[in-house]
């Protein structure tokens, strides 16, 4: 059974960082493509950041870019998100997904359960 | 970037009816075209890809249709457990983008 677990949320001051993770496990993580995707409150999905399985390549949004990294480690089997520079309009639950293979498609076939990101002073 | 546009924002519909959402793309996306299910509290759960393939344990009431810029996704008869928000999501091109969701509310 595949199964995304997720830590890492909390409450940040404007300006600061924080770290997502997503402990991945029933699937073979190095060849997934992963994918953090966020949801204010109230709001629609947005999709922040893809980690693909075989080249190692990132995508991320214009708006959390030279900000926000994805990283993994295929030996933990874990997606990270490294927010630096937080801004109010970051806050949001923060979901990792994975997507059927290491490339193309990137639909999102499981979900983890999502964590919550404040930031407010 | 493509805009992903779903209509209509808000359906209220009884229970046993037909339901028609629509998405519609910027840009052609060809099939690239998924649709998800939100509950409240809940993670999205895949119900489409490819514009009309059904995920895994998707019941059969759930159809998608359609290619390039125009997708539908049908519920034959919607049930109790049905109210919910609907997304799509384009992965033709990057950034990935998805529609602003419609809500599936009981009339």
């Amino acid at each position: 059974e595949v199964q995304l677990s997720q830590s890492g949320g909390g409450l940040v001051l404007p300006g600061g960082s924080l770290t997502l993770a997503c402990a991945a496990s029933g699937f073979t993580f190095r060849n997934t493509a992963m994918t953090w995707v966020r949801q204010a409150p109230g709001k629609g999905l947005e999709w922040v950041s893809t980690f693909t399985g075989s080249f190692s390549t990132t995508y991320s949004a214009d708006s959390v870019k030279g900000r926000f990294t994805i990283s993994r480690d295929n030996s933990k089997n874990t997606l990270y998100l490294q927010m630096n520079s937080l801004r109010a309009d970051d806050a949001a639950v923060y979901y990792c997904a994975k997507s059927p293979s290491s490339d193309y498609p990137y639909y999102f076939d499981s979900w983890g359960q999502g964590t919550l990101v404040t930031v407010s002073s | 970037e493509v805009v992903m546009t779903q209509s209509p924002a808000t359906l209220s519909v009884s229970p046993g009816e037909r339901v028609t959402l629509s998405c519609r793309a910027s840009q052609s996306v060809s099939s690239s075209l998924a649709w998800y299910q939100q509950k409240p509290g809940q993670a999205p759960r895949l119900l489409i890809h490819g514009a009309s393939t059904r995920a895994t344990g998707i019941p059969a009431r759930f159809s998608g249709s359609g290619s390039g810029t125009e997708f539908t996704l049908t519920i034959s008869s919607l049930q109790s457990e049905d109210f919910a928000i609907y997304y799509c999501q384009q992965y033709n091109n990057w950034p990935l983008t998805f529609g602003g969701g419609t809500k599936a509310e009981i009339k």
